[in-house]
């Protein structure tokens, strides 16, 4: 199985401020992906983060809100930009890969607090 | 579109009793099915992955079953014990489609 870590594990932010979340994988994969957990939900995909090109944002997210770099087959970074109590969120990268095609793995997560 | 359904939403059971999580889908073209565990503000862990081939996979005290036909699996947790209480989660992949989460059941064991 893939081996993920986020970093930062959680932080506490100020309204209006950016927080870039990094994500690194202990092999190379093809597919990987950010996710937002809100308080209480489940989760929902903001992008798929393709390496060497733009991400895929989903509906509802848009570049400007969650740039996302991916600078290889082992790395991406997701920033929460102009941040507001409403991104307070768990924020999961998550890989394909494995020993079964599709299965998917995620890291720790990151815990955003915003104030 | 594949709606995945999970019920009951919360449970409290005794420890060492079996106990069964329940998944549904609305769309049994899928390429996988995989239950996940997540204790409270930290990340998933990966627990069973069916192919659309199989019908059940089996890991310790997890027993994970999947019927294709008629959109549903279960998750069976044998002499449940305190340090299984977690969120589980399903998750089914489409053919050429992402990953969708049902809502998760939050599983209680009672020492």
């Amino acid at each position: 199985s893939a081996v993920i870590s986020q970093k930062p594990s959680r932080d506490i932010c100020q309204r209006g401020t950016s927080l870039t979340i990094q994500c690194q994988v202990d092999s190379q994969v093809t597919m990987m992906f950010w996710y937002r957990q809100q308080p209480g939900q489940s989760l929902t995909l903001i992008a798929t983060a393709n390496q060497g090109s733009e991400a895929t944002y989903e509906s509802g997210f848009v570049i400007d809100k969650f740039p996302i770099s991916r600078p290889n087959l082992t790395f991406s970074t997701l920033t929460v930009s102009n941040m507001s109590p409403e991104d307070s969120s768990i924020y999961l990268c998550s890989v394909e890969g494995g020993n079964h095609i599709n299965e998917q793995f995620f890291g720790p997560g990151t815990r955003l607090t915003v104030l | 579109k594949q709606e995945v359904t999970q019920i009951p939403a919360a449970l409290s059971v005794p420890e060492g009793e079996n106990l069964v999580l329940n998944c549904s889908f609305t769309d049994s073209a899928i390429y996988n099915l995989q239950w996940f565990r997540q204790d409270p503000g930290k990340g998933l862990t990966s627990l069973l992955l069916i192919q659309s081939s199989q019908r059940e996979q089996t890991s310790g005290r997890l027993n994970a079953s999947l019927d294709k036909s008629s959109g549903r699996s279960t998750l069976y947790i044998a002499a449940s014990q305190p340090g299984d209480s977690a969120t589980y989660l399903c998750a089914v992949k489409p053919r050429d489609d992402k990953i969708i989460f049902g809502k998760g059941t939050r599983l209680h064991i009672l020492p």
